[in-house]
């Protein structure tokens, strides 16, 4: 099992749309989680981090769910400047420091 | 202004020849990864670092080297035993007990 999935897509969306996005892992010793977004052919940048009392910034919200191991991120009204790809991240703990990347999901929003 | 910095950020090769990727970085971060993207992938895991003189291999180690001889310095070699090298290459840097990862602008290698 890989030690993160997640659906690549793509999403196209209509301007104004909710979109969600879910990132599974199978690591329990993950310590901490992140969406990240990609524009093309650009190195990615930080979105959010994710809290296991979920966070909300703006239009886009976080979650954690620690015992079905996956992290969640909600996109509402869809803007076309939202379209890039958004990647999940994981940091395992600590005396490793490894640091995984999902596929990343790719949506598209159109007018 | 404090920042990683990779270059160059275009590199052609000829097959069989090693190269080297530099990876620096003044954000005073213990942690430097490499990571490797190829079109409509993920990131995947090269190699990283939590300290000085230490290094452990990711998920797709076959065929590249790094050292860690300064905190600020992280260059990966990609060698002639690569069998796919063409590709877009990510350095990044971590503060210990951060959250946010930092990125180099990338290096888009092409061996040709």
């Amino acid at each position: 099992r890989k030690e993160v999935e997640q659906d690549p897509g793509p999403f196209n969306v209509p301007e104004g749309a909710t979109v969600a996005f879910n990132c599974t892992y199978s690591n329990s010793a993950s310590q901490s989680f992140f969406w990240y977004r990609q524009d093309c052919r650009k190195e990615p940048k930080l979105l959010m981090s994710v809290y296991s009392s979920g966070n909300e910034d703006g239009r886009f919200t976080a979650q954690l769910n620690r015992a079905s191991q996956y992290i969640s991120l909600l996109i509402r009204d869809s803007k076309l400047s939202d379209s890039a790809t958004y990647l999940c991240v994981f940091l395992f703990s600590s005396n490793t420091g490894k640091l995984i990347f999902g596929q990343g999901t790719t949506l598209q929003v159109k007018p | 202004d404090g920042g990683i910095t990779q270059s160059p950020k275009y590199l052609f090769r000829k097959e069989g020849q090693n190269v080297t990727l530099s990876c620096e970085q003044n954000l005073n971060h213990d942690a430097m990864y490499w990571y490797r993207q190829d079109p409509g992938q993920g990131l995947r895991l090269i190699y990283y670092s939590q300290i000085v003189n230490d290094f452990q291999k990711g998920d797709i180690a076959e065929g590249y080297s790094v050292s860690r001889e300064k905190k600020e310095s992280f260059p990966l070699t990609v060698t002639s035993a690569q069998k796919n090298p063409t590709a877009f290459y990510l350095c990044a840097s971590l503060r210990q007990g951060g959250t946010e990862a930092f990125f180099g602008q990338g290096t888009r290698l092409t061996v040709v």
